[in-house]
């Protein structure tokens, strides 16, 4: 089956500063990567995802970078905000049929 | 997306005995999937529910000890029976649409 790991497991950036985030996957059927932000006692919020084919996709301060050819895909947070600290997970997916999630990235932002 | 609710937020159980925890979507869905977090650590799969057919399981889980229903299309029931330790976790739920996975806010469990 698929396997996604995600690093780093930790990350801490001062305020305004950028954070990235990296997760690579086993499978190439694989074709849907999303990303969530899970905050303290709430359940993970889709903040952002990418399809296979499309390489980099952007949402203000959040963009997310594909790269089928060798299996990786990155998170980017720019102009960081302490309200930007959460878990990050990334997961991947075929076509939404099953979810495969990595390990998760506890972001912390410095005033 | 999906406005999706779960009941009890939280909990606190003694062990041995058991708790179903509730989940309700606000529109109509197809599939709707059971998750464990441990304290610290990712999501890991519990179970598939699927309206009119019986919850499909991941390795390491059964239906005996994670029991599941799904009546109807907005509507599921996963319960922790005979719990220990062991089983204090976050309950998540979520439902799949358009390709695309929402998750509840979780129940918060801990068995003592």
């Amino acid at each position: 089956g698929e396997n996604v790991e995600q690093h780093p497991s930790t990350l801490s950036v001062q305020e305004g500063d950028s954070a990235v985030i990296k997760c690579t996957y086993s499978d190439s059927a694989s074709n849907y990567f999303p990303w969530y932000k899970q905050e303290l006692g709430k359940g993970p919020q889709l903040i952002i995802d990418i399809r296979s084919n499309v390489g980099e996709k952007k949402d203000q301060r959040i963009a997310v970078t594909l790269n089928k050819t060798a299996k990786h895909f990155s998170l980017h947070i720019t102009e960081t905000q302490p309200e930007d600290s959460a878990v990050y997970f990334c997961a991947a997916s075929i076509a939404g049929n099953q979810f495969y999630f990595g390990t998760g990235t506890s972001l912390t932002v410095i005033p | 997306s999906a406005v999706i609710s779960q009941k009890p937020s939280r909990d606190i159980c003694q062990r041995g005995t058991s708790l179903t925890i509730q989940c309700q979507v606000d529109s109509q869905v197809t599939m709707m999937f059971w998750y464990r977090q441990q304290p610290g650590q990712s999501l890991t799969l519990i179970a598939t529910a699927n309206q009119g057919s019986e919850a499909t399981y991941e390795s390491g889980f059964v239906i005996d000890k994670f029991p599941i229903s799904r009546p109807n299309l907005t509507f599921s029931t996963l319960t922790v029976s005979n719990m220990s330790p062991e089983d204090s976790s976050i309950y998540l739920c979520s439902v799949s649409r358009d390709r695309e996975q929402f998750f509840g806010p979780g129940t918060r469990l801990t068995v003592l």
